[in-house]
């Protein structure tokens, strides 16, 4: 399997721009996960799915972030308009019916000026 | 809500073992994983600790206490390339949530 796949990988935007980043998930996987991770904050759960069902968008900062899983395998992560406080690693992950064991992505570098 | 807690950085020497601990505050316990992140990669699923006890894969085992609401990851054998950050996570009423990370440097 190819595992998760991100994309872009980087992104290098101006401030106000939307910015939308793309996740494909192992294949049977029920759960998707989206994360952000900085320094200062660590690695934080911003929303996941479990069989493209939304479950907990409480992480999601604030309305600017939207998520969306049209089907099973492909997942978008949108910001809008986008800040320079939003500059971080966007992870990905996916995970079986256990989501303990969950199998993250690359990741996608946002810097946002 | 829930916290963790872990060291901020370790240190240890190439061939010896290392310890990292794990404490932890949840509403609604499940289990305890761990997971590795080289710099610049992605988190990577090291094993995870449902029951009280000692769970051992290769040179690395992972412990775990529940009354305690304790748990730690050890390594053995250290090796250079075992140089990353390692995350306990926890799952409690949300999948998971991780704590700020251990930097562990192996030394020669």
């Amino acid at each position: 399997d190819a595992g998760v796949i991100q994309s872009p990988r980087h992104e290098v935007t101006e401030m106000g721009q939307e910015v939308t980043l793309r996740c494909k998930p192992i294949s049977g996987h029920d759960y998707l996960f989206w994360y952000r991770q900085t320094m200062m904050r660590g690695l934080e759960l911003l929303i996941y799915f479990n069989n493209n069902v939304p479950i907990d968008d409480s992480g999601m900062p604030e309305d600017r972030f939207s998520a969306k899983m049209p089907n099973a395998s492909f997942s978008t992560l949108k910001i809008q308009p986008s800040e320079p406080r939003d500059s971080a690693v966007y992870f990905c992950a996916s995970s079986p019916v256990d989501p303990n064991e969950q199998y993250f992505g690359p990741g996608t570098r946002l810097t946002v000026t | 809500g829930q916290s963790l807690e872990q060291p901020s950085e370790v240190t240890a020497v190439e061939g010896a073992i290392v310890q990292i601990n794990c404490t932890y505050q949840t509403s609604g316990f499940y289990g305890l994983s761990w997971y590795q992140q080289h710099d610049g990669g992605a988190p990577t699923f090291l094993s995870y600790n449902a029951l009280d006890g000692l769970e051992e894969t290769g040179r690395f085992s992972s412990f775990l206490s529940r009354s305690d609401s304790y748990g730690y990851l050890l390594l053995q054998e250290l090796q250079m390339k075992d140089s990353a950050s390692y995350f306990c996570a926890v799952k409690g009423n949300t999948p998971l949530v991780f704590g700020k990370g251990t930097r562990l440097s192996v030394i020669a």
